[in-house]
């Protein structure tokens, strides 16, 4: 079965604090991919970035950075210096390959991040 | 660049009534998806289309159903509405990548929002 855990439901932090949101999956297939989606308060979903399982490489793209670790299984997502912009809900997903699937995402519960100013 | 379309934005049914949502994919994409997402929830798949056909099916009610067309615009159906259908619908749309893994993200439109009172 595949599951994606976010044990933090809610952070709260203050301007300019890093914050760490956790992932956790799980999947006994060996071709997943991993993505990060933000949901502002306005509803809609915006893609933030994706992993396929053979990569490994942690990525930075401004104050966003993404730490992958087969070893744990994890997928933690790293916002430095936080704005009050940052203020949404966090998903993080798993998609499976396996033959004639289309893959479709599954979500973890969501963190939902408060940057207060 | 041209995003999901989504129609209605907004949909106010009473009970029992049926409701058509439509979704409009990117261009030159042929893969459909549903996600029905509850207040407080994490989205949750509903169904997909690859080329016209129904490929995977999730946590669909027997009285929802929908339908891939010729253009790859997609309708979802719902009949015999109740009041936890109350929620934002999503259409997500993604192009296969031929003789590959499914390496690649899946667009989300802005989302329907139900209400049945």
């Amino acid at each position: 079965a595949q599951k994606v855990t976010q044990a933090q439901t809610e952070i709260s932090v203050v301007e300019k604090e890093d914050v760490t949101l956790d992932c956790v999956y799980e999947t006994r297939d060996t071709t997943y991919y991993l993505f990060w989606y933000k949901q502002p308060p306005s509803g809609e979903l915006v893609f933030l970035i994706r992993r396929n399982s053979f990569d490994e490489q942690n990525e930075i793209s401004g104050r966003y950075s993404w730490n992958f670790q087969k070893s744990t299984s994890s997928f933690n997502f790293t916002i430095t210096a936080s704005q009050v912009v940052d203020s949404a809900v966090y998903f993080c997903a798993l998609r499976v390959y396996y033959g004639g699937s289309q893959g479709n995402l599954i979500f973890g519960k969501g963190t939902k991040l408060s940057v207060k100013p | 660049a041209a995003g999901v379309i989504q129609s209605p934005r907004h949909l106010i049914k009473e009970k029992r009534e049926t409701a058509t949502l439509k979704c409009y994919p990117i261009p030159r994409h042929d893969t459909v998806y549903w996600y029905q997402q509850g207040p407080g929830q994490d989205p949750q798949f509903l169904i997909s289309f690859y080329e016209k056909m129904q490929s995977d099916k999730g946590s669909i009610p027997d009285r929802f159903s929908a339908q891939q067309f010729s253009d790859y615009h997609s309708e979802l159906n719902m009949s015999s509405l109740e009041l936890g259908d109350s929620a934002l619908y999503f259409c997500a749309s993604s192009a296969r990548t031929s003789g590959g893994p499914l390496s690649y993200e899946q667009y989300f439109g802005p989302g329907t929002r139900l209400t049945v009172t």
